[in-house]
């Protein structure tokens, strides 16, 4: 079946501590987006990919870190310097970068400070 | 600043009823908007699409865009406990050929 996985489902992060959230796909899709949630509000992008070994940074990137080696995978690393982490990550990918396109997302992974 | 707007919520609508939820845009050149639906604790899911304005028809859901108000509204109809979720509304920014401006999302109830 095709679809986007996101790996782990939870995850708790020390401080001081950077964690990388997985993120795979076997849509063939060119390309990939991070979102984050937090309670009660709308998703913000925090970076998005439109073709392996480019991306570019969204509304909040700060503290976090991408990279795009395949078209498979687009993995986020949430970084010491996001001082606030906790909340809900989802990834997501469309047929091409072109915002006409819908975005199909991952089940998303939690991110908790121990 | 481009904003989706939508009520929060939560909407309460009886079982077998019509449900409408609304999200006014304020980027005049947005051409595409997106519903999705996200059941508490799970990711967003695709509900509907449209492009063009007037409505568009899929089973128990109708999507409706009217640029020139700058609104867009779902319909669904027959409403199921199943259907109680948040749906969220996006829009293709004009401004970015490749990002959506996404809505916080109405939480919708159906009573049984």
């Amino acid at each position: 079946d095709g679809g986007i996985t996101q790996s782990p489902k939870y995850l708790f992060r020390k401080e001081g501590q950077n964690v990388t959230l997985s993120c795979e796909q076997n849509l063939n899709h060119d390309a990939m987006y991070w979102y984050r949630q937090d309670p009660g509000q709308g998703l913000r992008l925090i970076y998005y990919s439109q073709i392996v070994n480019d991306f570019q940074k969204g509304d909040i990137a700060e503290g976090y870190s991408v990279s795009r080696e395949k078209k498979e995978s687009f993995p986020l690393t949430v970084t010491s310097a996001q001082k606030n982490p906790t909340a809900f990550y989802l990834c997501a990918s469309s047929n091409s970068g072109r915002s006409n396109q819908p975005q199909h997302f991952g089940d998303g992974t939690r991110l908790s400070i121990l | 600043q481009k904003e989706v707007e939508q009520n929060s919520g939560p909407l309460s609508v009886p079982e077998g009823a019509i449900a409408s939820l609304n999200c006014t845009y304020s980027d005049r050149g947005s051409q595409s908007f997106f519903w999705y639906r996200q059941y508490s604790g799970k990711s967003p899911e695709l509900i509907m699409f449209i492009y063009s304005n007037g409505d568009k028809e899929d089973g128990r859901f109708t999507a409706q865009l009217n640029k020139a108000s700058q609104y867009v509204s779902l319909l669904i109809r027959d409403s199921q406990p199943s259907d109680s979720a948040t749906y969220l509304c996006a829009g293709a920014s004009s401004g970015s050929n490749y990002q959506l401006i996404w809505g916080a999302g109405t939480k919708l109830i159906i009573k049984p």
